[in-house]
């Protein structure tokens, strides 16, 4: 078992760019979602998913597009990005029976330019 | 978005003490989450707590979730160098939304 992979590992983009993040898990979990992680902000929700074709907006969506037509799968769009769009981002997924234990992926450090 | 505020932001002890931090939120929570992330990984589970007044154990790791519903405690209990990382509280409010505290970072200082 992979558990919750992503890539990339680092990006850099300029200003205006668009790019996708990836999220596989093969766990056959049905919530996945995505977190950014700024300094001193812990993490916030940006998008969720409780399973294939079904997804919904987190605290902090703007900006972000995501999509679900897997159950493994969960990419991240971004579709102008911003320098304020500079973080660390976290995919996780669980199953969706009770104990909302979140597995997560290693994380993509974003920077835009 | 819920506001999960996390008490020290940051500590620095010795090898062996005690380590005790709060969680607490304006709203009541029915499911307390403690994280812990090392530097440059994802977080991981280190307790779960399902009811209020429950007190959950884990190792050297203990968490309560208070009665009010509104706050968590987690204890670390004679610290090690490995215990070095940022502690966080979460919980799952309005069903499937997700909030993480803002943190409290542990170092251990041989």
């Amino acid at each position: 078992n992979a558990g919750v992979t992503q890539t990339p590992k680092f990006q850099v983009l300029k200003t205006g760019q668009s790019m996708t993040l990836q999220c596989a898990q093969d766990m056959n979990h049905e919530y996945m979602s995505w977190y950014r992680q700024d300094p001193g902000m812990g993490l916030r929700l940006i998008h969720y998913s409780v399973g294939a074709g079904i997804t919904d907006q987190g605290e902090v969506p703007n900006g972000y597009n995501v999509s679900r037509s897997t159950t493994e799968d969960f990419p991240l769009r971004l579709l102008s990005a911003a320098p304020s769009q500079t973080s660390v981002y976290f995919c996780a997924s669980s199953d969706l029976q009770g104990t909302w234990e979140q597995f997560f992926g290693p994380g993509t450090r974003l920077t835009v330019l | 978005g819920q506001q999960l505020n996390q008490s020290p932001q940051s500590m620095f002890i010795q090898e062996g003490e005690d380590v005790s931090m709060n969680c607490t939120s304006s709203s009541i929570f029915n499911t307390w989450l403690w994280y812990k992330q090392d530097p440059g990984e994802g977080p991981v589970l280190l307790i779960a707590l399902y009811k209020a007044g429950e007190l959950t154990s884990n190792g050297r790791l203990t968490a309560q979730f208070g009665i009010t519903r509104k706050d968590s405690f987690l204890n670390i209990s004679a610290s090690i160098p490995s215990d070095v990382g940022i502690y966080f509280c979460a919980g799952p409010y309005t069903g499937n939304q997700f909030y993480f505290g803002t943190g409290t970072s542990l170092t251990v200082i041989p």
